[in-house]
């Protein structure tokens, strides 16, 4: 069974430019939550998606979106980018019954120089 | 406000001996509790969930307790190796039963020493 994959693995961007990351769940996973890891710091929740809907969203900027499409893969889109946007992005997925944890992909580390 | 805190930001250990990390929340009531390993440059890997009407929950060489009275959960690793070394988090339930969106705490290094 493959893992829950992201892409790209890093990717540099300018400050001011446009960030788009990307995530495919487990085969059968609907749910996708996006994380981000700063140096230093702990996983700070950014969204979830379920069945193509965004269900909630931790407290960051509107800058930060994303959508999730009928295969349930999703897209995490950073606008305006900014410095102290530098950080793994993490992506994972569930298995909707009780007893399972989160699948993680192994992130996207984005720089913003 | 609520807060998850995991004691200490760094554990070193000696090789064989028992690894014990806490974790502590305050102000959520969580219908479950799970503990997560996370090598560097890689994303967390999902290790036991505990849930709130259980007091234990082992696997292998690992174990879990969750006092909801606390509001404190530890994480035990027996017979610890050098490969145990990792970052260790907890993890709670905060949207709800049943959402599935996790917290995380900030984390334990372990260092385990030969």
């Amino acid at each position: 069974e493959a893992g829950v994959t992201q892409s790209p693995t890093h990717l540099i961007k300018t400050r001011g430019q446009q960030a788009t990351l990307r995530c495919s769940p487990i085969s059968g996973h609907t749910s996708v939550y996006w994380y981000q890891q700063a140096l230093g710091l702990g996983l700070q929740f950014l969204l979830w998606y379920d069945e193509g809907e965004e269900r909630n969203r931790g407290n960051f900027p509107p800058r930060f979106s994303g959508r999730q499409f009928p295969n349930y893969s999703s897209e995490l889109n950073v606008n305006a980018l900014e410095l102290e946007d530098s950080a793994l992005y993490l992506c994972a997925s569930r298995y909707n019954r009780v007893g399972y944890g989160y699948t993680f992909g192994s992130g996207t580390r984005l720089t913003v120089v | 406000s609520q807060k998850i805190e995991q004691n200490s930001e760094a554990l070193n250990i000696q090789e064989g001996k028992t690894a014990t990390l806490t974790c502590n929340y305050t102000n959520y009531s969580p219908a479950y509790l799970q503990w997560y390993r996370q090598d560097p440059g890689r994303g967390p890997v999902f290790l036991l969930l505990i849930r709130e009407n259980e007091k234990e929950k082992r696997k292998e060489r690992l174990k879990v307790t969750f006092d909801t009275t606390l509001k404190q959960s530890l994480f035990h690793i027996t017979a610890s190796q050098p490969a145990d070394s990792a970052t260790y988090l907890c993890a709670l339930d905060t949207s709800g039963a049943g959402s599935y969106q996790l917290t995380f705490g900030k984390g334990t290094k372990l260092s385990v020493i030969p």
